[in-house]
């Protein structure tokens, strides 16, 4: 079965930082570029962050630009999204998600999603 | 910067056809792909390259893109089909790369 499981949400204050990871199963990880997606309460989805196949390759919102550093770990199936400096509009649910392709395209497969609290 | 313009809502009696809309400056140049959202869940993949659909989507769910707005249609509306929908794009002369529109909530009278 095809499968992202995220880990690392949490209850962090502003200014703080929290790495999130997210190991794909059930398909061949190195050939897929991936994203992650996140959903403030109540709110759309917004794309926060994406890495093609050649993790030269990284591009992020204009939002998340410079604080958030976005790393894939091909030997580990797994992907990190580094956040610093979080502020408190970055509170959310984040989802890894699998693109179709080996460039940012399509999301064909979602985590369960992992809730990051940003509060004092 | 690009948007995708979705409505807010839609409404439509089981087993009529849905129309889902997503505006944007000539998106038909582009890639469209839709996902449907169940409160509480993550977003499912329903139609992507404008017009395919994964493996496992029900025919029933179908895709078109032309000029200025790309479409999603249902058809033969049931209840389970109700959930926000959400366009999306790549848009590589924008700095924010990967756009979703603002999402439809398809209600099922």
């Amino acid at each position: 079965e095809v499968q992202l499981l995220e880990s690392g949400g949490g209850l962090v204050q502003p200014g703080g930082s929290l790495r999130l990871s997210c190991a794909g199963s059930g398909f061949t990880f190195s050939t897929y570029a991936m994203s992650w997606v996140r959903q403030a309460p109540g709110k759309g989805l917004e794309w926060v962050s994406g890495i093609s196949v050649r993790a030269g390759s990284t591009y992020y919102a204009d939002s998340v630009k410079g604080r958030f550093t976005f790393s894939r770990d091909n030997s580990k199936n797994t992907v990190y999204l580094q956040m610093n400096s979080l502020r408190a509009e970055d509170t959310a649910v984040y989802y890894c998600a699998k693109n179709v392709r080996g460039s940012i395209d399509a999301f064909d497969i979602w985590g369960q999603g992992t809730m990051v609290t940003v509060s004092s | 910067s690009y948007v995708l313009t979705q409505p807010p809502s839609v409404s439509v009696a089981p087993g009529q056809t849905a129309t889902v809309t997503c505006g944007g400056n000539n998106i038909g140049s582009k890639s469209v792909h839709w996902y449907q959202q169940k409160p509480g869940q993550a977003p499912v993949l329903v139609v992507y390259d404008d017009s395919d659909r994964p493996s496992g989507i029900p025919e029933r769910f179908s895709g078109s893109n032309s000029g200025n707005t790309a479409t999603l249609t249902i058809s033969r509306v049931e209840a389970g089909d109700e959930a926000d929908y959400y366009c999306q794009v790549w848009d590589s002369s924008s700095d924010h790369y990967v756009l979703f529109g603002g999402g439809t909530k398809l209600t099922v009278l």
